[in-house]
């Protein structure tokens, strides 16, 4: 079947305002991944979900990041009061959660804080 | 604090050279994957190594985890412009868990 989808693709914002990333995990997969993308810092795990629950959420840089996932599906990261330095591409990632190594990543949302 | 050292960082060589990228850790990791990321899209999935010691090969590229499972090569032989890409390591600590990356290898091919 298809891919983990991500939405959108580009996302400009202004400094303060709330905007919501979209993850569409590929079918059957269990467990979805929120990592982030930037120059200085490379690739950092996020938040991770098995089934609609969080377990670890370590990576999540302030309480203006939340994310939620809902009938083990489809997963929303939601950024309040952007900042400059929320300026990231957001990657979604799922697997089999803890019957596999493997993750497979999606597209990425490029978010640009203005 | 870096779990994961990857190097050399930049690379750009000729069609047809060989070359080798290290990845590096004072961790011991249960899984360790390769990935190739292209400008504009996410990481695609190369290869996971598991066992300590393991080889595994695809066409030109051969992969290898270290015996006491805290690091990891990727050798490329005859490389080709179509070879461009990053590349990045990333450990795991259980099946599941979330992957620690390393900094990337920004790899430059030219023909």
């Amino acid at each position: 079947g298809a891919g983990v989808s991500q939405s959108p693709s580009n996302k400009v914002t202004e400094k303060g305002k709330d905007v919501e990333l979209r993850c569409d995990p590929i079918s059957g997969h269990t467990a979805l991944y929120w990592y982030r993308q930037s120059l200085g810092q490379g690739l950092e795990f996020l938040i991770y979900f098995q089934g609609n629950s969080a377990p670890d959420k370590s990576g999540l840089p302030s309480d203006r990041f939340s994310a939620e996932r809902t009938g083990g599906s489809v997963s929303t990261l939601t950024i309040q009061r952007t900042q400059q330095e929320d300026s990231a591409v957001y990657l979604c990632a799922s697997s089999h959660g803890t019957a596999s190594y493997e993750q497979y990543f999606g597209p990425g949302t490029r978010l640009t804080v203005t | 604090t870096q779990l994961l050292e990857q190097s050399p960082q930049f690379l750009s060589i000729q069609e047809g050279e060989n070359l080798t990228v290290y990845c590096n850790s004072s961790s011991v990791f249960s899984s360790l994957q390769w990935y190739r990321q292209e400008p504009g899209e996410g990481p695609v999935l190369l290869v996971t190594v598991v066992t300590g010691g393991e080889v595994k090969k695809l066409k030109r590229l051969t992969f290898q985890f270290g015996d006491a499972r805290k690091d990891s090569s990727l050798h490329i032989t005859a490389a080709q412009p179509g070879d461009t890409g990053l590349y990045l390591c990333a450990g795991t600590y259980n099946q599941g868990g979330k992957l620690i990356f390393g900094q990337g290898t920004e790899l430059s091919v030219k023909p």
